[in-house]
């Protein structure tokens, strides 16, 4: 079965500093892959998606995944982490040939961002 | 645009009574989702909806139940409440369940059971 995992469930970076967060997925076939946000008391926000154009997927607030096969993994960045980035993050995936669109999340990862 | 609504936004049961977390969308999407969310696990389907009329079980789905009789709404019923499922419950819809389309979620339902 498909899974996803979300390496650390605590990053801790310094304003300023780069972040980097770590999904891999586990199937042979490569999924469509999403990471969304979470911000205290509210729901899932999408950040970007990966779909099958290009492997360097840009989305909202400066983030960036980039998607490599070889490496089964999503892996999310952003150059410069800023005080309002700090949120609980979201690696999804969703089969190709699931026609429910169902997703399947990693466990999350808590971002704090450091003054 | 209103999006998902989720209501209400917080509460607290006692063990073994009954509730329906109440859940509309305005986006006219076909496809419509429950997932609980549990500190350090992510979310986990509960059940999902491709249309009125039609709902599926996702991965968690004992001790629930769901209907689907419009297009807009998705409640989620809680027959006999257990302390396991004190969770944050979420809702969700997408206009088609393939090509990658996201999600979008509603602010959730946090839920208590005492």
């Amino acid at each position: 079965a498909q899974s996803v995992t979300q390496l650390g469930s605590h990053v801790s970076v310094s304003e300023g500093a780069l972040v980097l967060l770590r999904c891999n997925y586990s199937s042979s076939v490569p999924p469509y892959l999403f990471w969304y946000v979470q911000y205290p008391n509210q729901g899932l926000q999408l950040l970007l998606k990966y779909t099958s154009a290009a492997t360097l997927v840009k989305g909202i607030n400066g983030f960036e995944a980039e998607f490599k096969k070889s490496e089964t993994s999503f892996h999310l960045t952003k150059p410069s982490a800023h005080m309002s980035d700090a949120a609980e993050y979201f690696c999804a995936v969703s089969e190709r040939s699931n026609q429910g669109g169902k997703l399947i999340f990693g466990q999350g990862t808590e971002l704090s961002v450091k003054p | 645009n209103a999006g998902v609504t989720q209501t209400p936004k917080f509460r607290i049961l006692k063990i073994g009574q009954s509730m329906t977390l109440q859940c509309t969308q305005d986006m006219n999407h076909n496809y419509m989702y429950w997932y609980r969310q549990d500190p350090g696990m992510g979310l986990k389907l509960i059940y999902y909806s491709v249309g009125a009329g039609i709902t599926d079980k996702g991965e968690v789905p004992n001790g629930y139940n769901v209907s689907r009789s419009t297009t807009e709404d998705f409640p989620l019923r809680l027959e006999l409440a257990a302390p396991s499922q004190t969770s944050v419950y979420f809702c969700a819809s997408t206009s088609a369940g393939g090509g990658g389309q996201p999600q979008h979620f509603g602010d959730g339902t946090r839920l208590s059971i005492l």
